[in-house]
């Protein structure tokens, strides 16, 4: 089955600057690379997605960027303000359907 | 469109018992995914539900059921409550079917085994 690794299980980022969160998955079949934020007491929520015809997709102050051949995909959050502090997921599907692994979660903290 | 519900939100209940969650997806969507949080396994596959047949099953012993409605409202149940079933119990919603799309959760269940 899938295997999703995800790096760095914390990350302290001043105000203003970059965070990265980078993710490996393990089957070279995965097609859809979602992204989640979960602030705390809350539901994960859906922030950008990738799927494999792409290599970078853009939104706003967030990008991910997928590498198909080295099987990695990340999250990159530019000028960082203090909501931005959560815990981000990333996840790859396993087999077909709806099934998601994830990673096990980056804690992002933006110190003001 | 409404989001994702899920009741009840909070749950309290002794070893050995059962229970029962539900969730009822954003309308029009008929794919329904179970997850269970915890701080030291993360977020982890139960199930999905896609027109009233399980599709997939993640890694969770045969106390852990679920099943679909025509409306594709979703239940899970969980007999025989040990400890570690503590957790936050998540449903996630999506769209298409035969393909891996958008999912989206609801605020989940929080469920606490005393």
């Amino acid at each position: 089955g899938e295997n999703v690794e995800q790096h760095p299980s914390t990350l302290s980022v001043q105000e203003g600057d970059s965070a990265v969160i980078k993710c490996t998955y393990s089957d070279s079949a995965s097609n859809y690379f979602p992204w989640y934020k979960q602030e705390l007491g809350k539901r994960p929520q859906l922030i950008i997605d990738i799927r494999s015809n792409v290599g970078e997709k853009k939104d706003q102050r967030i990008a991910v960027t997928l590498n198909k051949t080295a099987k990695h995909f990340s999250l990159h959050i530019t000028e960082t303000q203090p909501e931005d502090s959560a815990v981000y997921f990333c996840a790859a599907p396993s087999a077909a359907g709806n099934k998601l692994t994830f990673g096990g979660g980056t804690r992002v903290l933006v110190k003001p | 469109k409404a989001g994702v519900t899920q009741t009840p939100r909070y749950l309290i209940k002794t070893r050995g018992q059962q229970v029962t969650l539900s969730c009822s997806p954003i309308s029009g969507h008929r794919s329904v995914s179970w997850y269970q949080q915890t701080p030291g396994q993360g977020l982890q596959f139960l199930f999905e539900y896609f027109s009233e047949t399980q599709r997939n099953k993640g890694n969770f012993p045969g106390r852990f059921s679920g099943r679909q409605f025509s409306n594709s409202r979703s239940e899970m149940n969980v007999s025989t409550l040990e400890l570690g079933d503590s957790a936050l119990y998540l449903c996630a919603s999506s769209s298409l079917a035969g393909t891996t799309y958008e999912q989206y959760f609801g605020p989940g269940t929080r469920l606490t085994v005393t």
